[in-house]
């Protein structure tokens, strides 16, 4: 257990589906990420919150909607996705946005977009 | 970029052999990490290693960093069939700039 939760684990979806992504965080960090993960390719970071305040938007399409009301919750609203969208989505936290910062990473939600 | 990149791209070793993965990045770093992930699982933290540091040793585990060649390398020593698994380098810039992943070596350990 690393202390950083996500729900659902697996997911499916429907092109016109909307759905949402849930992490929680139990180790006092301000800063939440959000990763994705597809096949043969880098882990591509998606957003990244610093006290529940956004400082990186990586050029993410927006059917992808990032939420972050606390610091240690962290939602990722998903609607109208492509099946190019299916990847792990993982959820990571650290102490602060730092890169000397270790990042303690959830078990990631499997989705399939149909 | 100072994004890492790992090679090999997979590496198949027998149990007890030593396995070295290494990794390369393209612009100076304050330290590099590695990360180890098991299949469809979160990634899990392993070492850092600082930029002014040239090795580093945690149990089975030692990592070196080359800051003139901008590369570094994890050796995981006595390998067992629970290693199995891959592993990523990430460079850490300065300031708040956040890990930059490399695509990461997958290590099969067959018993």
């Amino acid at each position: 257990e690393t202390g950083v939760t996500q729900t659902p684990r697996h997911l499916v979806m429907g092109m016109t589906n909307k759905k949402s992504l849930k992490c929680e965080q139990h180790l006092g960090h301000n800063a939440m990420y959000w990763y994705k993960q597809s096949a043969k390719k880098p882990l591509e970071l998606m957003f990244v919150y610093n006290f529940k305040e956004q400082t990186e938007n990586n050029s993410v399409p927006s059917r992808f909607s990032p939420e972050c009301p606390n610091s240690s919750h962290l939602f990722l609203h998903l609607h109208t996705l492509q099946p190019e969208d299916s990847a792990l989505y993982l959820c990571a936290s650290s102490p602060g946005t730092s890169g000397e910062n270790e990042q303690f990473f959830g078990p990631g939600t499997r989705l399939t977009v149909l | 970029s100072q994004q890492g990149e790992e090679d090999p791209q997979a590496l198949g070793i027998q149990e007890g052999e030593n396995a070295t993965m290494n990794c390369s990045y393209k612009t100076s770093i304050n330290n590099l990490q590695w990360y180890r992930q098991n299949s469809g699982r979160g990634l899990v933290h392993l070492i850092l290693i600082r930029s002014n540091e040239r090795e580093k040793h945690s149990g089975r585990l030692r990592v070196t960093l080359d800051t003139s060649k901008k590369s570094s390398s994890l050796l995981i020593t006595a390998s067992r069939a629970a290693d199995t698994a891959s592993y990523f380098c990430a460079t850490g810039g300065e300031g708040n700039t956040p890990l930059v992943f490399g695509k990461g070596t997958r290590l099969s350990v067959i018993a």
